[in-house]
C-alpha cells in the first residue's frame, strides 16, 4: 500500500513560474527523497532529507519536511519547460531500505 | 561511468510463461532493489538484494522471485505470467544507506 500521498496530483505553470508539491505520509520515516520521472521512463534522484533536517536546498529545488505534521514539501523555481515530469516522494522506515512511494505529482511546464 | 542497466527494454510475453529480468548496478554498489510501476497500484516494492542475500521482499506472490550474483548484478524472475504482470519494472542500485538510489530505464513487460 502506498505510504504517501501526494498533492496536487497535476499542475501546470507557466515556464518561469514557481511549483509546489506537497507529500504527506503516515507513519515515522528515516529519512524521505524526491524523484523525477520522464514519461514512464526511470526515476530519477533529485534530493534527500533526513527526519533530522528541516530544509534542505539543490540548485533550483528547495524541500522542506515537518515531521509534526508528517509532511514534505518540494519547491522548484523558476521553472523551465524541461522540468515537465513526473515528482515522487519516496521514504524509508525502520532497519528497512526499501522505498514506500507517493502515487506522484503530474508537473507540465508550459512554454 | 555507467549507469544501472537493465535488459531487456522491453518484452512482450503470453499468458502463462515466464520472464527474467536482468540489471546491472552500478559498479561498486552493492545493494540492488526492484520495483513495479503500474497506473492502478503506482511504484511497489518488489525486492532488495544486498551482497547476494535478499534483505527485504515485498508483498508480492511466489511467482516473483529474485537473485543477486557475486558481481552484485541481479536478476528477477516471474512465473505464470498474468495480464495484470504488465508493468514497467524498475531497478535500482545504492552505494550506501542513506544515499538516494540510481534507477536504471526500466523493462516494460507486456503480457498478452
Amino acid at each position: 500500500s502506498q505510504q504517501g500521498e501526494e498533492d496536487p496530483q497535476a499542475l501546470s505553470i507557466q515556464e518561469g513560474e514557481n511549483a509546489t508539491m506537497n507529500c504527506s505520509y503516515k507513519t515515522s520515516i528515516n529519512n524521505l527523497q524526491w524523484y523525477r520521472q520522464n514519461s514512464g521512463r526511470g526515476l530519477v534522484h533529485l534530493i534527500l532529507i533526513r527526519s533530522n533536517e528541516r530544509e534542505k536546498h539543490s540548485g533550483r529545488l528547495r524541500v522542506t519536511l515537518d515531521t509534526s505534521k508528517k509532511s514534505s514539501s518540494l519547491l522548484i523555481t523558476a521553472s523551465r519547460a524541461a522540468d515537465t515530469a513526473s515528482y515522487f516522494c519516496a521514504m524509508t522506515q525502520g532497519g528497512s531500505e526499501k522505498l514506500v512511494f507517493g502515487k506522484g505529482t503530474k508537473l507540465t511546464v508550459n512554454p | 561511468k555507467a549507469g544501472v542497466t537493465q535488459t531487456p527494454r522491453y518484452l512482450i510475453k503470453t499468458r502463462g510463461q515466464q520472464v527474467t529480468l536482468s540489471c546491472s548496478p552500478i559498479s561498486g554498489h552493492r545493494s540492488v532493489s526492484w520495483y513495479q510501476q503500474t497506473p492502478g497500484q503506482g511504484l511497489q516494492f518488489l525486492f532488495e538484494y544486498f551482497s547476494e542475500t535478499q534483505r527485504n521482499k515485498g508483498n508480492f506472490p511466489g511467482r516473483f522471485s529474485g537473485r543477486q550474483f557475486s558481481n552484485s548484478r541481479s536478476e528477477m524472475n516471474v512465473s505464470t505470467l498474468e495480464l495484470g504482470d504488465s508493468a514497467l519494472y524498475l531497478c535500482a542500485s545504492s552505494l550506501e544507506r542513506v544515499v538516494g538510489y540510481t534507477f536504471g530505464s526500466g523493462t516494460r513487460l507486456t503480457v498478452v
